[in-house]
């Protein structure tokens, strides 16, 4: 099984463009998550889905959407891309909300830089 | 902002030492779970202790917790190299659906 699976791996964009950062699990998962990583910081959480048809807003939420295209997908979106986004995002997800039951599987992450 | 607070922010110890890792929190929770991250790769899911559980043994690694304290402690006995990543503790709480990490102790193990 390949569990978590984002891309792009690598991106560099200028400030001002906009992309969409893919994710999608193949443990049928109900629960999935956004968090990005910055240095001395751990993980913070931007938005997830408890389960399909529903997002909701997590600590970050400013400067991103997101979508839960089915129950295996769920984008990232960056309207206009700052400096301030400069950071690694790694998707997750869950059997259950909060990984009650086995906690969370996560993507090998997308190193973004904006310049 | 951070529910859980690792300490120490950074840990060097022999092959063979044990390592314990402590983890502090400031809300009551439902469970607590500790992750690694090797440099470069994401998190991987070690253990998940539930808040009526005092103890938990996987292998070579032992959770404690103690909800009066709100603490928790992670400790890897026998250490090898391989183990040398990040440790996160993270936390879910009343009716949170999500997971709540803190900043990470960084361990290095020397062989």
């Amino acid at each position: 099984n390949a569990g978590v699976t984002q891309t792009p791996k690598f991106q560099v964009l200028k400030t001002g463009q906009s992309m969409t950062l893919q994710c999608a699990q193949d443990m049928n998962h109900n629960s999935m998550y956004w968090y990005r990583q910055d240095p001395g910081m751990g993980l913070r959480l931007i938005y997830y889905s408890a389960s399909e048809g529903t997002t909701d807003k997590g600590e970050v939420p400013n400067g991103y959407n997101v979508s839960r295209l089915n129950k295996r997908e769920f984008s990232l979106r960056l309207e206009s891309a700052a400096p301030s986004q400069t950071s690694v995002y790694f998707c997750a997800s869950s059997e259950a909300a909060s990984g009650r039951s086995g906690g969370y599987t996560f993507g090998s992450g997308t190193r973004l830089t904006v310049v | 902002s951070q529910q859980g607070e690792e300490d120490p922010q950074a840990l060097s110890i022999q092959e063979g030492e044990n390592a314990t890792m402590n983890c502090s929190y400031k809300t009551s929770i439902n469970n607590l779970q500790w992750y690694r991250q090797n440099s470069g790769r994401g998190l991987v899911h070690l253990i998940l202790i539930r808040s009526n559980e005092r103890e938990k043994h996987s292998g070579r690694l032992r959770v404690t917790l103690d909800t009066s304290k709100k603490s928790s402690s992670l400790l890897i006995t026998a250490s090898r190299a391989a183990d040398t990543a990040s440790y996160f503790c993270a936390t879910a709480s009343g009716s949170a659906r999500q997971l709540t990490f803190g900043s990470g102790t960084q361990l290095t193990v020397l062989p």
